[in-house]
């Protein structure tokens, strides 16, 4: 069964540094992975898709990076602002069902 | 852009009781979900439908069922609700049709508590 795993499970940085947040999984045979914001006590909000024949996927200050053969994503937040606090879900997709991993709780301190 | 539509934010409902959570959406999707979040257990599929009146068990379908009786709505059913179905419930939906590269979709979600 495929383990999605994300690390750190939280993030405290200070406003405008760049970071990065990782998922791995454990079966490289994904359709696509995607991530996910979750605001406390709200759905999850698409941020990127990458397929599994892409390499990365860019919108504004997100970058998704997808490398298949060793299980590895990573998501990097440029130019960080106290309104990205949130979780952030990766999710990976085979056969039309869906991983999650646990999340990373990230709080942009002002 | 999709909307998943979930048809209540918060329940309070008594142990015993059955309840009705309901999701539409409006994109003609195939696919439809429904998860519950639980704090450090993550997302768990309950059950999942890819068409009307099609359903499949997910990984906890235990204490709950499923109609799908439109392609737009979709419904998790607790037949007799007990305390530690209190959660936070999420359906989620997804084009289908054999494009397996379709992103998920999330409604804002369904905060039951049982008591």
């Amino acid at each position: 069964k495929q383990e999605v795993t994300q690390i750190p499970a939280a993030l405290s940085v200070p406003e405008g540094e760049n970071l990065v947040l990782n998922c791995s999984f454990t079966d490289s045979a994904i359709y696509n992975l995607q991530w996910f914001r979750q605001d406390p006590g709200k759905g999850l909000t698409s941020l990127l898709l990458i397929q599994s024949s892409q390499r990365e996927q860019t919108s504004g200050r997100l970058n998704a990076s997808l490398d298949k053969s060793s299980g590895r994503s990573t998501l990097y937040i440029a130019a960080s602002q106290p309104g990205d606090s949130a979780t952030y879900l990766c999710a990976v997709c085979n056969f039309n069902k869906f991983y999650f991993g646990s999340g990373t709780k990230l709080n942009v301190k002002p | 852009d999709v909307k998943v539509t979930q048809s209540s934010r918060y329940l309070v409902k008594r142990t015993g009781e059955k309840v009705f959570l309901e999701c539409v959406q409006d994109m003609d999707h195939e696919n439809m979900f429904w998860y519950r979040q639980d704090p450090g257990l993550g997302l768990r599929l309950i059950y999942f439908s890819y068409d009307v009146k099609m359903k499949e068990k997910g990984d906890i379908p235990e204490g709950y069922s499923v109609s799908r009786e439109k392609k737009e709505r979709f419904s998790l059913i607790l037949e007799s609700a007990s305390t530690n179905q209190t959660s936070m419930y999420l359906c989620a939906s997804s084009i289908g049709q054999g494009l397996d590269n379709s992103p998920l979709h999330f409604g804002n979600g369904t905060r039951l508590t049982v008591t």
